[in-house]
């Protein structure tokens, strides 16, 4: 079983709408959460991180971690196709270095 | 600001032919890291590197060696490379404390 559950989609909506992307995890030692984004063709980047359990916003974008249930979202408002991309989910522990990495959501957005 | 750079983009391999990947950052991170990602699978870690002089596995670590030449640069080596090995990879980094890791822009590998 892998350490990191991720929903690959493809996820298809209309532009504007709300979009909720979610992983689940097993491994309780996991404090930091992140969502990253990947333009095809592109290498991913940080959109955003939680560290431990919470609500995080930052414009069009909340993630929310709920570590009890071992389950992470991403909430994207009011969506645009320049959302477009794959949106993978990573998280860590306090201690080490290594990042494990869902296997990506796959979103488009229509205009 | 380079940030992370890979070469080369592209490559085609033959079965049995050997090459090695390279990655070099700018940022002065201390940690480095070779992943794949293929469809379906999503980004699997082959192998990092905490900080310079030390390596450790990650989740697919066979058929691959690498070498943490210095603070700036982490190689990736395929002996004798196979089909299986047709990925894209990439290389990351990350600073000591920082929870952001950069990526490079990927290597395209096919083996024939």
């Amino acid at each position: 079983q892998k350490e990191v559950e991720q929903d690959p989609g493809p996820l298809s909506v209309p532009e504007g709408a709300i979009v909720s992307l979610n992983c689940t995890y097993s491994n309780s030692a996991f404090q930091y959460f992140m969502w990253y984004r990947q333009y095809s063709r592109k290498g991913p980047e940080l959109l955003m991180y939680t560290y431990s359990s919470g609500n995080k916003e930052d414009g069009r974008f909340t993630a929310q971690v709920d570590k009890s249930s071992k389950y992470i979202s991403l909430f994207i408002r009011d969506s645009q196709p320049s959302d477009s991309a794959t949106y993978l989910c990573a998280m860590r522990g306090t201690s080490g270095s290594r990042l494990t990495f869902g296997e990506g959501t796959q979103l488009t957005v229509n205009p | 600001n380079a940030g992370v750079t890979q070469t080369p983009k592209f490559q085609v391999l033959k079965t049995g032919q050997s090459m090695t990947l390279q990655c070099a950052q700018d940022m002065n991170h201390n940690s480095m890291y070779w992943y794949r990602q293929d469809p379906g699978m999503g980004l699997r870690l082959i192998y990092y590197s905490a900080s310079e002089g030390t390596t450790d596995k990650g989740e697919v670590p066979n058929g691959y060696n690498v070498s943490r030449l210095n603070k700036r640069e982490f190689s990736l080596r395929l002996e004798s490379a196979a089909p299986s090995q047709t990925s894209v990879y990439f290389c990351a980094s990350r600073g000591q404390g920082d929870t952001e890791a950069f990526f490079g822009q990927g290597t395209r590998l096919t083996v024939v």
